[in-house]
């Protein structure tokens, strides 16, 4: 079945880009997301990418898609101390209707 | 927009109790999804509504859960009887739509059963 692996931890220093990866295995994914989970709170949609692009920018994030290896990473430059968080891919199979599949998320731990 | 609304925020009860989670999709979206997570197993999806219609409930755990959704804007999620095991954070996401479409969570309920 499908599946989506995140490493646990992250940490950086404030200031510092911060690059969280992300593989998935389903290949007929259409969509990829990633969200914000701060403590004590839901998931806040960060940004998406569909699959047939390589990359796309906001502000401060950057998310590549290597769709060949099916490998997603969100990268955050200038990394603030507001950005500690936990992260989540997700993926919506194309083949699974409104099913996201999450990762087990990464916790970013800014360090000032 | 007020986003996705979910009530009570923290629910404490005993083994065996009735629980029941409500949520207010945001307006205009005709899919609602719920979710589970816990440290062990992370997110999980219980069920998912299109259009107040169950879609997908292969992810509710047992017989002891049920979600409903009687109209557009309400959904509840009951646990009968309640165990500690099901002590977790129950999130509602809606969407525009089944299937593209990015969902948008709410903040959560905290349910802890002693």
């Amino acid at each position: 079945g499908e599946d989506v692996e995140q490493s646990l931890f992250l940490s950086v220093r404030e200031g510092d880009s911060s690059v969280i990866n992300c593989t998935y295995t389903d290949s007929s994914s259409t969509y990829l997301y990633w969200y914000k989970q701060e403590p004590g709170a839901g998931l806040q949609l960060l940004t998406y990418i569909f699959s047939n692009m390589d990359m796309k920018q906001d502000q401060r994030l950057t998310v590549l898609l290597n769709k060949k290896d099916k490998h997603l990473s969100l990268r955050i430059a200038d990394t603030q101390t507001g950005d500690s968080a936990i992260y989540f891919c997700a993926e919506i199979s194309g083949n699974q209707g409104g099913k996201l599949i999450f990762g087990q998320g990464t916790e970013l731990s800014v360090k000032p | 927009d007020a986003g996705v609304i979910q009530s009570p925020r923290h629910e404490v009860t005993e083994m065996g109790q009735e629980v029941t989670l409500r949520c207010k999709p945001i307006s205009g979206h005709n899919s609602l999804f719920w979710y589970r997570q816990t440290m062990m197993r992370g997110l999980e999806l219980l069920i998912y509504f299109n259009n107040n219609v169950p879609i997908d409930d292969s992810g509710m755990p047992e017989d002891r859960f049920s979600a409903k959704m009687p109209n557009a804007s309400f959904s509840t999620l009951k646990i009968q009887p309640s165990e500690p095991r099901d002590s977790a954070v129950y999130f509602c996401a809606s969407s525009l739509g089944q299937g593209r479409s990015e969902q948008y969570f709410g903040p959560g309920t905290r349910l802890t059963v002693t």
